[in-house]
């Protein structure tokens, strides 16, 4: 069955720097990888969408990378703020199957 | 457009009882989507409902159960609760969860039910 593993312990960064969380994945190459973001209490909120055919996406801050040679996505928030404190959760989907299966997620917290 | 709705927000059972959360996804979207959420399991995907047929269906014992009517919305019923039942369960709302058209199976989620089972 398919594996999707995340960074279980939490990523501390400081206020300004660039924080990256890693996504492996196992066994099935999944067509896209989706990144939501999840703050305590509430449900995930899509933030990025990336497609096996591309090898990066950015938005704002943000950018996602997908190497499918590694099987891993890579997320960056570059300037990173308070604000970005939140758990990340990569979910890869495949062109076979409709039901999306998420990572245990990664909690970020940006000291000031 | 609405979010998301989920009903209701919190619930507190005892053990043995039953319960139906309820959602009703954004309109127009027409796949909807249960996960459990734990912190030990993380977040864990019950059924997805397509055009009110299951569409896909993970690991969970049948005391899990859901429905979806002609306008999409969706029922998730857990019977003969137990202790470890206890979790935030979310729902979540896609235009079609086609797999095929990656855009259009993002998902978007509820606030959740806090369900905690004494």
């Amino acid at each position: 069955s398919q594996k999707i593993e995340q960074n279980s312990e939490a990523l501390n960064i400081q206020e300004g720097k660039t924080a990256t969380l890693t996504c492996n994945y196992t066994n099935y190459s999944p067509a896209y990888l989706q990144w939501y973001r999840q703050d305590p209490g509430r449900g995930p909120v899509f933030l990025l969408l990336i497609r096996e055919n591309e090898k990066e996406k950015r938005k704002e801050r943000l950018k996602v990378t997908f190497d499918t040679t590694l099987k891993q996505s890579l997320f960056h928030i570059t300037a990173s703020q308070p604000a970005d404190s939140a758990t990340y959760l990569c979910a890869p989907g495949y062109s076979s199957a409709s039901k999306i299966i998420f990572g245990s997620g990664t909690r970020l917290s940006i000291r000031p | 457009k609405a979010g998301v709705t989920q009903t209701p927000r919190y619930l507190i059972k005892t053990r043995g009882q039953q319960v139906t959360l309820s959602c009703s996804p954004i309109s127009g979207h027409r796949s909807v989507s249960w996960y459990q959420q734990t912190p030990g399991q993380g977040l864990q995907f019950l059924f997805e409902y397509f055009s009110e047929t299951q569409r896909n269906k993970g690991n969970f014992p049948g005391r899990f159960s859901g429905r979806q009517f002609s306008n999409s919305r969706s029922e998730m019923n857990v019977s003969t609760l137990e202790l470890g039942d206890s979790a935030l369960y979310l729902c979540a709302s896609s235009w079609t969860g086609d797999a095929a058209e990656p855009a259009k199976n993002i998902q978007y989620f509820g606030a959740g039910t806090r369900l905690s089972v004494l």
